[in-house]
């Protein structure tokens, strides 16, 4: 069956630190993944999106990297802030109108 | 701009009776969906449309019916409520298909009892 993991339900990592957030998944081949922000109560908010011929995309403090072999998408934030702290979700589109999340990943933090 | 509204923010109904959870959205996007975000299961698409006058299902659309007659509305219906249907529902529109950026509205939080 076709399964997205992120890597686990909660992160908390030391302000100023770099967070590390992965996506794997199986039996898809995503043409794009994307990563939105969920806050507590809010709608996900859309952060980078990556093709498949891309092996990483940039924007300000995160960087995204896409690896088709393995599977996987990493995730990152350097110099975390507290106000970095939120639900960070995966989405994988093997086409043009579908679209598959994880159930993503709590980062906290901390100060 | 307000972006993507949802109305109402929070809905509690009864077994078996029937509600539409609207969705509005004030810029001029072709594309709109619905989902549905459960504890412990990312958000599935429930019903999308490309464009007004075409709908068409997603991961999971039983027991809802959707419709878009104009370009800025795009209503869920929910025709007998069931406790399974108890659940976060999010609404989205884009200017691309659903694989490029989604904007998504604030959510409606409904209960079934």
């Amino acid at each position: 069956s076709q399964k997205i993991e992120q890597n686990s339900e909660a992160l908390n990592i030391q302000e100023g630190k770099t967070a590390t957030l992965t996506c794997n998944y199986t039996n898809y081949s995503p043409a794009y993944l994307q990563w939105y922000r969920q806050d507590p109560g809010r709608g996900p908010v859309f952060l980078l999106l990556i093709r498949e011929n891309e092996k990483e995309k940039r924007k300000e403090r995160l960087k995204v990297t896409f690896d088709t072999t393995l599977k996987q998408s990493l995730f990152h934030i350097t110099a975390s802030q507290p106000a970095d702290s939120a639900t960070y979700l995966c989405a994988l589109s093997p086409g043009a109108n579908n679209l598959f999340f994880g159930t993503g990943t709590r980062l906290t933090v901390i100060p | 701009n307000a972006g993507v509204t949802q109305t109402p923010k929070f809905q509690v109904l009864k077994t078996g009776q029937s509600m539409t959870l609207q969705c509005a959205q004030d810029m001029n996007h072709e594309y709109m969906s619905w989902y549905r975000q459960d504890p412990g299961m990312g958000l599935r698409l429930i019903h999308y449309s490309v464009g007004a006058g075409i709908t068409d299902q997603g991961e999971v659309p039983n027991g809802y019916n959707v419709s878009r007659s104009t370009t800025e509305d795009f209503p869920l219906r929910l025709l007998s409520a069931a406790p399974s249907q108890t659940s976060v529902y999010f609404c989205a529109s884009s200017f691309n298909p659903l694989g490029f950026e989604q904007f998504f509205g604030p959510g409606t939080r409904l209960t079934v009892l």
